[in-house]
């Protein structure tokens, strides 16, 4: 089915570690963005990509990297997770235009 | 992007008409009004999006002031499974106005 996944849906990693979250969309939006979300802050912006190769900065970048090689995919990576990066993240796409973002289902992740 | 105003909470019987109001009175000609919902642990889900005119669609209506200071999203028969978290969000166009700034939105309750 087309659509948007995230994967895995729940991670649980130790500090130090090196963890990456998938995302992977169906439609060839030219779009994509992270977003975490933790209480209290609601979800806030991590990076986005306008299309592949080309990525920027959202508001909360530090301590995450991302790669777009290819349209359908945007992986986040954590190169050394820390405790504070424990959160709900979403990731979304949306093609050109003023077509609404659509969601997947999130990745719980918890670092011990 | 303009800010967004939304009250914390509200209620609503099933069955019931639901209005959620949302105020954006510094919105600029050429931002868009998007509504989304999140129910509870699953990514939010867009709903409805208008720019000047009232729009409907098989989930919901969205009425939009003349001024477009403010809107209102109305679920014609509420169920519970519409109870979830609303938010209104004022999104520009274009570049890296495509990502959406989250607040934190409108709890509605669906009672029985």
């Amino acid at each position: 089915d087309a659509g948007i996944t995230q994967s895995p849906r729940y991670k649980i990693t130790e500090t130090g570690r090196q963890v990456t979250l998938m995302c992977h969309q169906t439609w060839s939006h030219s779009y994509m963005f992270w977003y975490r979300q933790d209480l209290g802050h609601g979800l806030r912006l991590i990076y986005y990509s306008a299309a592949a190769d080309i990525t920027d900065k959202g508001e909360v970048p530090d301590g995450y990297v991302v790669s777009r090689s290819k349209t359908e995919n945007f992986p986040l990576t954590l190169e050394s997770a820390t405790r504070s990066q424990t959160s709900v993240y979403f990731c979304a796409s949306n093609p050109l235009g003023d077509q609404p973002q659509h969601f997947g289902d999130g990745t719980r992740l918890s670092i011990l | 992007d303009a800010k967004t105003t939304q009250p914390p909470s509200m209620d609503c019987a099933e069955g019931r008409a639901a209005n959620l109001p949302c105020n954006h009175s510094t919105i600029s000609g050429n931002e868009y009004v998007y509504w989304y919902r999140q129910i509870h642990s699953q990514g939010p889900q867009y709903i409805i999006h208008g720019l000047k005119n009232n729009e409907t669609n098989e989930m919901a209506s969205l009425i939009i002031t003349e001024d477009r200071k403010s809107s209102t999203l109305i679920l014609p028969h509420a169920t519970l499974r519409d109870t979830a978290v609303y938010y209104c969000i004022v999104r520009g166009r274009g570049g890296s106005n495509y990502k959406l700034t989250f607040g934190k939105g409108t709890l509605l309750t669906v009672n029985p």
